[in-house]
């Protein structure tokens, strides 16, 4: 199984501050990877696709880069909802396996 | 609007078996799969497999082989998901997800199953 690894696990920021999640596959993915916004108690919720794609209506601030096996997700100017649990998702191959999260909070 | 409701809460017994249903509205069930995901307390997301909706093709993740049965009724546009010899380490919240190529878009709102004696 390919495994992913997401940095930080955890980060605190301010409001109106940009924020770099990282994500690195055990092997090449090629543009496979995918991110999710996770809230307490919520389903998750897919924010980009194929690395950089944009899913429908997902605010701009949003973005993703990368190919291989390294991958970042940004947010450019954090809002208070923002705040949640990240996670990334290769779908290069089955299983299709997620990174260990990122948990953002409020500084 | 495109939408996944499940089925409710459960509490089971070990050894017991668990069932959890996901009605799907809003766009053409067949066109899609369907993919589970389980989150147990405080931890990460785990796939547990997938079912195309058009020909009830599957794919389980390896841990869960021979415990696990994803089927579909197409005349409801229902999934469903049965776990078997249920441990208490099913204990999870489990989600139903249309897929896309393993891109999964739209998300049940999670069956929480508890496993306990």
């Amino acid at each position: 199984d390919i495994q992913m690894t997401q940095s930080p696990s955890s980060l605190s920021a301010s409001v109106r501050d940009r924020v770099t999640i990282t994500c690195r596959a055990s092997q090449s993915i090629s543009s496979y990877l995918n991110w999710y916004q996770q809230k307490p108690g919520k389903a998750p919720r897919l924010l980009i696709y194929a690395a950089s794609s944009l899913q429908s209506g997902v605010p701009s601030r949003f973005s993703g880069s990368g190919s291989g096996t390294d991958f970042t997700l940004t947010i450019s100017s954090l809002q208070p909802e923002d705040f949640a649990t990240y996670y990334c998702q290769q779908s290069y191959t089955t299983p299709p396996t997620f990174g260990q999260g990122t948990k953002l909070e409020i500084k | 609007q495109i939408q996944l409701v499940q089925s409710g809460t459960e509490v089971k017994k070990p050894g017991a078996s668990v069932k959890v249903s996901c009605k799907a509205s809003g766009y053409t069930f067949t066109s899609y799969g369907i993919s589970w995901v389980r989150q147990a307390p405080g931890q990460g997301l785990e796939w547990m497999g997938w079912i195309s909706a058009y020909n009830g093709n599957t794919n389980y993740a390896q841990k869960l082989q021979g415990r696990v049965t994803m089927t579909t009724d197409t005349s409801t546009s229902a999934a469903h998901m049965e776990l078997r010899s249920l441990r208490s380490d099913d204990t999870a919240v489990y989600y139903c997800a249309r897929d896309r190529d393993n891109q999964w878009d739209i998300w049940g709102q999670g069956t929480t199953v508890t496993v306990s004696s």
